[in-house]
C-alpha cells in the first residue's frame, strides 16, 4: 500500500522567509497529488491539487512541485507570515476516491 | 455557504458503548468520506460514499464499524461495542463528485473518547 513520509519534526522559520515543506511517497506514483492546512482543533482545508503530468502549480504565495522520479512534492509557502502556522498535510489519491495522508508537518512562523 | 458540520463535536463513553456519530455535507456534494485522526497521526480512510453506489467499506477497521448515508445528504457512522484504541478525532468530509480539482471539504470533527 503507499506510504506518505512528512517532515514529522516541526519547521521554524522567520516570517518573510520561505517555507519549503517535503512530502515523499514510497510506492506508485499517484493521479493526484493534494496539500492541505490543518489548524488546531480543526479539520483539514484544502489547499492546492496537482496532478502527476504537471511539474509545478502556483496559488497566491503557494506553489507545489511534482516530481515523479524522485516520487516527491515539495510545498512551499512564500513571504511567509505568522498567521501561516499549521500544520500541513500532503494527500494522494488511491486509486479509488479515498485519500492516503501523510501525518503532517507543523509550520511555526516567528514574527 | 453552510460547510459540513459534524455532532456531537466532542463524545466521551465507556468501553462496550455504541455511539453514533453523525455528518451534515455541503448541499449538492453527493460524495461524502469518513476518515479517523489519532494524535500525531496522518487520517485514516474509513469509508466512501458516492451517490448511490454502493460504498467503499474497505477502510473500515472491524466489524464493530458500519456507517450509512440516507438520502444521498446526512451520513452517520457507528461504532458498536467501543474499545480505547477507537478514540481519535473523527472527521467527515464532503466534494462535489467525480472531479478532484476541488479537493475535499471537511468538517471540524468529533473527538472521541472511550474510557
Amino acid at each position: 500500500s503507499q506510504k506518505i513520509e512528512q517532515n514529522s519534526e516541526a519547521l521554524n522559520i522567520q516570517e518573510g522567509k520561505t517555507a519549503t515543506l517535503t512530502c515523499n511517497y514510497t510506492n506508485y506514483s499517484p493521479a493526484y497529488l493534494q496539500w492541505y492546512r490543518q489548524d488546531p482543533g480543526r479539520g483539514p482545508v484544502f489547499l492546492l491539487l496537482i496532478r502527476e503530468n504537471e511539474k509545478e502549480k502556483r496559488k497566491e504565495r503557494l506553489k507545489v512541485t511534482f516530481d515523479t522520479t524522485l516520487k516527491q512534492s515539495l510545498f512551499h509557502i512564500t513571504a511567509s507570515q505568522p498567521a501561516d502556522s499549521a500544520t500541513y498535510l500532503c494527500a494522494v489519491d488511491t486509486g479509488r476516491r479515498a485519500l492516503t495522508f501523510g501525518s503532517g508537518t507543523r509550520l511555526q512562523v516567528q514574527p | 455557504g453552510a460547510g459540513v458540520s459534524q455532532s456531537p463535536s466532542n463524545k466521551v463513553t465507556e468501553k462496550g458503548k455504541d455511539v453514533e456519530l453523525r455528518c451534515d455535507p455541503i448541499s449538492g456534494h453527493t460524495a461524502l468520506y469518513w476518515y479517523r485522526q489519532s494524535l500525531g497521526q496522518g487520517l485514516e480512510f474509513l469509508i466512501y460514499f458516492q451517490g448511490n453506489s454502493a460504498p467503499d467499506k474497505s477502510g473500515l477497521p472491524s466489524d464493530r464499524f458500519s456507517a450509512e448515508r440516507t438520502g444521498g445528504s446526512v451520513s452517520t457512522l457507528t461504532i458498536q461495542r467501543t474499545q480505547q484504541e477507537d478514540s481519535a478525532v473523527y472527521l467527515c468530509a464532503s466534494s462535489p463528485g467525480t472531479d478532484y480539482k476541488e479537493g475535499q471539504y471537511f468538517g471540524p470533527g468529533t473527538r472521541l473518547l472511550v474510557l
